[in-house]
């Protein structure tokens, strides 16, 4: 267990829907980062953010967007979905804010759209 | 562009060594990760290279040569828990950017 919580660990919408996946980071742990994971694939950067504050973009999409709020945890909301967004959706965090530190990743949630 | 390369598949024995190799091109490179991921489970970090060389951790060592843009994970004494797929990840302008994983299987 990495310490870090995502909810819901399954989501199952139909196109156009919007969604709001959920991450709690380790205690202590400043930054939050959001991953893509297309079937059997690495996965996609998607969002950086450290202490509350934007701290880097990857190939997010306009129709994808995030925060972290004060109390740290983070929010990732995906709209106008396609068939194209099922993937598995990682929350990591870690105590700094350089991506190269140890980075404890969630369990994930598995989004599948319809 | 940006871009790694890794095998996407690797076959060992069980107690034999093995080397996952990958190799990239980008710009603004600051450093190399490595994580495992089982399936079905989260990634989970090994080590990472910011400079030239070899670090070990254990029966894992990562290695990197910033001029030749390219770096190692060794896998020594396997064990059958050492199958898993592993993904080098290179820290470029403030991302994260993941090879597509090499998946390493291993026979007793």
């Amino acid at each position: 267990d990495s310490g870090v919580t995502q909810t819901p660990k399954h989501l199952i919408t139909a196109t156009g829907q919007r969604v709001t996946l959920r991450c709690s980071p380790r205690s202590g742990d400043l930054s939050v980062y959001w991953y893509q994971q297309s079937l059997d694939q690495g996965l996609q950067f998607l969002i950086q953010y450290y202490n509350g504050e934007e701290r880097a973009k990857g190939n997010i999409l306009e129709r994808f967007s995030a925060q972290q709020f004060p109390d740290l945890h983070s929010e990732l909301n995906l709209s106008s979905l396609e068939l194209g967004d099922s993937a598995l959706y990682f929350c990591a965090s870690s105590v700094r804010s350089s991506i190269l530190d140890e980075q404890y990743f969630g369990p994930g949630t598995r989004l599948t759209v319809t | 562009g940006q871009s790694l390369e890794q095998p996407s598949e690797v076959t060992a024995v069980e107690g034999a060594i093995v080397q996952i190799n990958c190799t990239y091109q980008t710009s603004g490179f600051y450093g190399l990760s490595w994580y495992q991921q089982h399936d079905g489970g989260a990634p989970t970090f090994l080590s990472y290279n910011a400079l030239d060389g070899l670090e070990e951790t254990g029966r894992f060592s990562s290695f990197l040569s910033r001029s030749d843009s390219y770096g190692y994970l060794l896998l020594q004494e396997l064990q059958m828990k050492d199958s898993a797929s592993y993904f080098c990840a290179v820290g470029s302008n403030y991302q994260l950017i993941w090879g597509a994983g090499t998946k390493l299987i291993i026979k007793p």
